[in-house]
């Protein structure tokens, strides 16, 4: 069964670095790109970033770009995602997705929440 | 702002059908897959529809999936309580080199 299970939210406040994780299992992390997508409260969804299999290529939404990093460690079957100078509008709920071939989100974690307040 | 633009809500009574619309440009939908996914209150997204109208195992055929140039449709037949949720679009971006959602969709049994 598919597992993906994130970890690493809390309150921050502004400026503040916060970093997540994503421990996958189920499945072969390494063939798979993996991404982060969030969703504001009351909000819709958002892609946030994603990762090739082995992190050669990397893209991100242009509200984190500069601020946010994106990671993945194949031997631990884990994701990771730095935030960086965290702003009141990141809070929001971070789900980590893995990313099937034909670049559908075909499996999310039951997300965790980041909440930047002072 | 999503690039994706979705109703923002429609309704029907038990057993009828819905429909809902995703508009997108040349730089996704025309040349991308789309993907639907449901959200239930306080739940994760889950995959419904890929690669414009295959479903995952597990989804029941009264869900359908079609695209048609720049914009994908989400069908939904004999309309029951358990479809009550938000749907969401979503493709990957050439121009933007990002994936991207369309504005979400609540869906209401009458």
């Amino acid at each position: 069964e598919v597992q993906v299970v994130e970890s690493g939210g809390g309150l921050v406040q502004p400026g503040g670095s916060l970093r997540l994780s994503c421990a996958a299992s189920g499945f072969t992390f390494s063939s798979y790109w993996m991404g982060w997508v969030r969703q504001a409260p009351g909000k819709g969804l958002e892609w946030v970033a994603n990762i090739k299999q082995d992190g050669s290529e990397k893209y991100y939404v242009d509200s984190v770009k500069g601020r946010f990093t994106i990671s993945r460690d194949n031997a631990k079957n884990s994701l990771y995602l730095q935030m960086n100078s965290l702003r009141a509008e990141d809070t929001a709920v971070y789900y980590c997705v893995v990313t099937a071939e034909s670049g559908c989100l075909d499996y999310w974690g039951q997300g965790t929440l980041v909440t930047v307040s002072s | 702002q999503s690039v994706l633009t979705q109703p923002p809500s429609v309704s029907a009574a038990p057993g009828q059908k819905v429909t809902i619309s995703c508009s997108g440009s040349s730089s996704n939908i025309g040349n991308n897959y789309v993907s639907w996914y449901q959200q239930f209150p306080g739940t994760a997204p889950k995959l419904l529809i890929y690669e414009n109208f295959k479903r995952p195992s597990g989804i029941p055929d009264r869900f359908s999936g079609s695209k048609s140039g720049t914009s994908g449709t989400l069908g939904i037949t004999g309309l029951q309580t358990g479809d009550e949720a938000d749907y969401y679009c979503g493709t990957w971006d050439r121009s933007l080199s990002a994936y991207v959602f369309g504005t979400g969709t609540k869906v209401t049994v009458l």
